[in-house]
Parts: structure tokens; C-alpha cells; sequence
């Protein structure tokens, strides 16, 4: 499999729920991110990681909480979630985190919190 | 601060016709600009990048754009749309604070008919 990844593609799940999304990347890159879209907003940078190691967490509330175990994989660990959390979690990869090399995006997680 | 400004949220056009997507940024220091365009329930893909050199950027799928400084913008332009091209379009200026931030634009939904 090529490119960059994201399981599961949906998500449903109540507020007192726990779940994870992953991200894995086929390309070889030393930096991965997480940003949420919602609708009509522009996308917002979450969480940035190089070499696995976290070098930026934009203010994100604590319910998310990221893991980077290796440089192809990277989760998103959820709990108690609410509402307004649901939207589009993509995640992406670049070669650097400090070049102007193009960041690859997966497909996404659409996730819907009752 | 460096942002990015896509007034028009949608943008409807006839099939063989020509399109332009607008963008203007902010920004005090350094340039780079990009085009994201996002098809339904998918990620987003790169259609082209301004870093440097030429004003006048070709991007894949006959997109092509013009970073205009003295306009401080970068509007993505073609001269003649298919139906597949109906998509989200987003704009983003790169900020490199030590690591690579995209700042995105809300969007650009271009809807093609027939």
C-alpha cells in the first residue's frame, strides 16, 4: 500500500466512549500531523511530530490525546468526546518538518460523536 | 500574523469554461503558497506550490497560478473545466516556525455542470 493511510474511515461513538484512530504513512517522511476539519472552518493543525517526538500541540484539549510510536505510525487516542468534535480528522506526512517539502494527506476519519 | 483569505465559498461554472478560484494572503515575511484541492470523502491532494522563481505555477490537471506580490495573492486559474473537477479548493500559506505549519484557507467548493 502506498501513501498515507487512516483506519477507520468512520466513526461513530458516544461520549463516554474510548476509542483510536491510526495513521500510517508508506513514504519514508520524519514528520506527521494531525488536523481536524470541520465544516466551514479552515483546517486546524493539531498535533505535529518529528523523528517521533511531539514539537507542537496547538492548544488541543486534553480528550485527544496523540501517540507516535514509530515514524510510519501515529494515533489519535480519544475519550470523552463531545459533540462538537465531530468532524473530519486527517492526517498527513512530510519528508521534514522544517522544509518546504509537500505534506501528503490521507483519506481521513469521519468521526460522529452522539 | 500570516492568513489566508478565499471569499468566495462556492463557485459554479459550465463545463468547458474557464474558472478562477481566488486567494489573498498576509503575510510580513517569506512566501510560500499552496493549492490542496479535496474530491468527496477523500483526503486532500496538492495541485501545485509557489516556493520560489517563476510567478506563473503549473500544477497538475491543467491548473496553473499566479503569485502576485504587490496583490498579495495567488489565484488558481483553468482554462476550461471538467465535471471532475467539482471539488473543494484550498489555499494555504506555509509558515516555518521551526517546523512546518500550513495555514488553510475555508475552502473553495467549484461546482462543474453540464
Amino acid at each position: 500500500e502506498t501513501g498515507v493511510t487512516q483506519t477507520p474511515r468512520h466513526l461513530v461513538m458516544g461520549m463516554t466512549n474510548k476509542k483510536s484512530l491510526k495513521c500510517e504513512q508508506h513514504l519514508g517522511h520524519n514528520a506527521m500531523y494531525w488536523y481536524k476539519q470541520s465544516a466551514k472552518k479552515p483546517l486546524e493543525l493539531m498535533f505535529v511530530y518529528s523523528l517521533e517526538e511531539r514539537v507542537e500541540n496547538n492548544s488541543v484539549p486534553s480528550r485527544f490525546s496523540p501517540e507516535c510510536p514509530n515514524s510510519s505510525h501515529l494515533f489519535l487516542h480519544l475519550h470523552t468526546l463531545q459533540p462538537e468534535d465531530s468532524a473530519l480528522y486527517l492526517c498527513a506526512s512530510s519528508q521534514d518538518r522544517a522544509s518546504t517539502d509537500t505534506q501528503y494527506f490521507g483519506p481521513g476519519t469521519r468521526l460522529t460523536v452522539l | 500574523a500570516q492568513s489566508v483569505t478565499q471569499l468566495d465559498s462556492q463557485v459554479p461554472v459550465f463545463e468547458e469554461a474557464p474558472v478562477e478560484l481566488r486567494c489573498n494572503y498576509s503575510s510580513s515575511v517569506s512566501v510560500y503558497l499552496f493549492w490542496y484541492v479535496q474530491y468527496p470523502n477523500q483526503g486532500l491532494q496538492l495541485l501545485l506550490k509557489y516556493l520560489s522563481g517563476s510567478t506563473l505555477v503549473k500544477g497538475i490537471n491543467g491548473f496553473e497560478a499566479e503569485f502576485n506580490k504587490s496583490q498579495t495573492s495567488f489565484h488558481l486559474r483553468k482554462p476550461s473545466v471538467h465535471i471532475s473537477d467539482t471539488a473543494e479548493y484550498f489555499c494555504a500559506v506555509l509558515l516555518n516556525t521551526g517546523f512546518q505549519k500550513l495555514v488553510f484557507g475555508t475552502g473553495t467548493r467549484l461546482l462543474v455542470s453540464p
